[in-house]
């Protein structure tokens, strides 16, 4: 069964900082896409990644992919208060958007 | 453009009673998903519409859940009867193609339900 794990599930941190997301799964796959959410919000698209090595960049926000070590990262750089949101990741095993989710990742930042 | 759409965003019914989710998709968009978050857990695939026809509904949790699609333009949800375990959010989304590289899924805002 696919399983997908993000760490950490909750991050508080200071503007003007740098931090990381993980995502790791467990199976081969397709596509890896990260979304972000405001409380009461839609579920927005911020990247997907199609193949090793992929990185995309919005921003402060900037995404890669490992396929070999299966293991996504979300970095960003110099955060800045409008970031605070929750951030999933999600694994597209066979590119039918039956999507396996992460938990989710909480950030705060603080101004 | 109007985005994906989600009636109502919160509904509290007890426990045994029946309750109709709605979701209407980006104009044009032939596929449909619903999606569900129970409390603590991650959001996890309950079906895909084409048009009209369920595509794929492996991940339905049972048959108190029945989603229709008539006509392939919005979505019907319907739980009935109601259980505790049942609460969450429920999300839908649309595409319009799948599989296509950069193709995106729109998401709803989606439907809080609490069943007490």
């Amino acid at each position: 069964e696919l399983k997908v794990e993000q760490n950490p599930l909750f991050l508080s941190m200071q503007e003007g900082k740098n931090y990381t997301i993980y995502c790791n799964y467990s199976t081969t796959s397709d596509r890896l896409y990260w979304y972000r959410q405001d409380p009461g919000k839609s579920l927005e698209s911020l990247f997907v990644l199609l193949s090793n090595g992929a990185v995309k960049q919005e921003g402060r926000l900037m995404a890669s992919l490992d396929t070999k070590a299966r293991l996504s990262t979300l970095h960003i750089t110099a955060a800045v208060h409008d970031l605070s949101a929750t951030y999933f990741c999600a694994v597209d095993k066979d590119s039918n958007y039956q999507l396996i989710w992460g938990a989710g990742t909480k950030l705060i930042i603080k101004p | 453009e109007a985005g994906v759409t989600q009636f109502p965003s919160h509904s509290v019914i007890e426990k045994g009673q029946t309750v109709t989710l709605r979701c209407d998709p980006i104009s044009g968009h032939d596929n449909l998903y619903w999606y569900r978050r129970v409390m603590g857990k991650e959001i996890k695939f309950l079906l895909h519409f084409v048009k009209e026809s369920k595509q794929d509904e492996s991940g339905m949790p049972n048959n108190r859940f029945l989603a229709e699609r008539t006509g392939g333009t919005y979505s019907t949800l319907k739980v009935q009867p109601a259980e505790l375990e049942d609460s969450g959010v429920y999300f839908c989304a649309s595409s319009q193609e799948v599989g296509v590289t950069n193709e995106k899924l729109f998401f709803g805002s989606g439907t809080q339900l609490s069943v007490l």
